[in-house]
């Protein structure tokens, strides 16, 4: 089964330019988010989406957005990039919580995308 | 949300058991701790998760005491291979979407030789 697939694994913007990172779940999963991990503030949460509706959102500004398909495939876009935003973006995905198909709560992350803003 | 702290560092030697505990003192009634294991480069990991009590798989025990507001991640007779970072992770994951998750800032497991 494959894991999780997250492109471009590398990527180098310069402040004020805009990024659209991609995420492509484990088959069946139909729940992704999205964090942010820097040596700072270590792993963050951004945003979930669960069958094309953001669940939630942690606490950042409007810059970061993000979007489901209704193939469960995620996009997170940061635009107006600052020197703040370089960091690692991982996303993962669990499967859906279900009275039939109870979820262990496991996040299935992938090897995320670096992004470096100069 | 959780406030959780771990240590930040820990070291130790090739066979020794390691714990490692998370504090998370304001955790729900509906929360779960989970713990990550995480390699440079790389995603994290899913090692054992619990709500109560102890659990334990076959790389790990977690021990939580009843009033739930600490945790143990116990890793027996740790090898080189051990060697990362763990996070401790307290949030609602069974209710996907109410709730966001929050990480403890991670403990850099170093094992010598």
């Amino acid at each position: 089964k494959a894991g999780v697939t997250q492109t471009p694994r590398y990527l180098i913007k310069t402040r004020g330019q805009q990024v659209t990172l991609s995420c492509s779940p484990i088959s069946g999963h139909r729940s992704v988010s999205w964090y942010q991990q820097t040596p700072g503030q270590g792993l963050q949460f951004l945003f979930e989406y669960f069958s094309e509706t953001q669940r939630n959102k942690g606490n950042f500004p409007g810059r970061f957005s993000g979007r489901q398909f209704s193939n469960s495939r995620s996009e997170m876009n940061v635009s107006t990039l600052e020197l703040g935003d370089s960091a690692l973006y991982l996303c993962a995905s669990s499967f859906p919580t279900s009275p039939l198909y109870p979820n262990t709560g496991e996040l299935f992350f992938g090897e995320g995308s670096r992004l470096t803003v100069l | 949300l959780a406030k959780i702290t771990q240590p930040i560092s820990m070291d130790s030697y090739e066979g020794q058991e390691v714990n490692i505990t998370c504090s998370h003192n304001n955790i729900a009634t509906n929360d779960y701790i989970t713990w990550y294991q995480q390699f440079p480069s790389q995603g994290p990991r899913f090692i054992i998760q619990g709500y109560k009590t102890k659990v334990t798989n076959e790389v790990a025990s977690l021990f939580i005491p009843a009033d739930r507001k600490s945790s143990t991640l116990s890793l027996p007779r740790v090898s080189l291979s051990d060697t990362a970072v763990y996070y401790c992770l307290v949030g609602d994951v069974r209710d996907t979407g109410r709730r966001a998750l929050t990480f403890g800032s991670g403990t850099r497991l170093q094992v010598q030789p």
